[in-house]
């Protein structure tokens, strides 16, 4: 199967610090990572569309200057959260495709900012 | 904007009891159809998916799903639920004629099944 794994898996961060979170595939090549934003007892919305190689692709209301996206490789995507505020706290979740195992996820990063 | 919609937010069942979940999309053009559970504490696993073909279709772990177009619904069905199913059940698609591969997720039902 595919395997997405997800670094770290809970993080508590000071207000003003960057946190940065990686998503690695670690059986395939992913050259398009998903990056997902879930609230409490809420759905996953898409932050962001990561290609490898070239910029993200960001969601209407999603500033690209706090959460920067860098896809270097194939096999690895990551998301800074840059000067972090409490409302940043929230459960992030990356994803990626691979046929014919669809989409696999990460186990997400639980991020609290004080 | 094409959405996902559930509207059951919370569902309570015992053991044995018969589930039912729904979902409802809003596009009109061809796409493709999600089921994912989230259980306490880990990571979303697929149930089931719809590309084309038999709308019903077959997952794992007992559950299955019908994609009836006509009512733009791939409502989740499982007989005979257990303590274990007690998890976050979403429902996702895919719009395939944007090239856009991202899933779009509903808002989640949350189940719990008593003993």
């Amino acid at each position: 199967g595919a395997v997405v794994s997800q670094h770290p898996s809970r993080v508590i961060c000071k207000s003003g610090t960057s946190v940065k979170i990686e998503c690695r595939s670690l059986d395939f090549q992913a050259t398009t990572m998903f990056w997902y934003r879930q609230f409490p007892k809420q759905s996953l919305m898409l932050m962001a569309t990561s290609n490898e190689g070239s910029k993200a692709t960001y969601e209407q209301g999603v500033e690209k200057d706090k959460f920067l996206i860098n896809h270097a490789s194939l096999t690895l995507s990551t998301l800074t959260v840059t000067s972090a505020h409490p409302e940043d706290s929230s459960f992030y979740i990356c994803s990626a495709n691979r046929d014919p195992y669809g989409y696999t996820f990460g186990s997400g990063t639980r991020l609290t900012v004080v | 904007a094409q959405s996902v919609s559930q509207h059951n937010h919370h569902v309570i069942l015992s053991e044995a009891a018969s589930l039912e979940l729904g979902c409802n999309y809003s596009y009109g053009g061809t796409v493709n159809l999600f089921w994912y559970v989230q259980y306490p504490g880990q990571h979303l696993q697929l149930l089931l998916k719809y590309f084309s073909g038999d709308p019903l279709v077959k997952g794992i772990k007992g559950f299955e799903a019908e994609f009836i177009k006509s009512k733009f619904s791939f409502n989740l069905r499982k007989p005979s639920v257990q303590w274990s199913d007690t998890a976050e059940y979403f429902c996702a698609v895919i719009i395939m004629d944007t090239g856009r591969r991202a899933l779009t997720f509903g808002s989640g039902t949350r189940l719990q099944v008593q003993p």
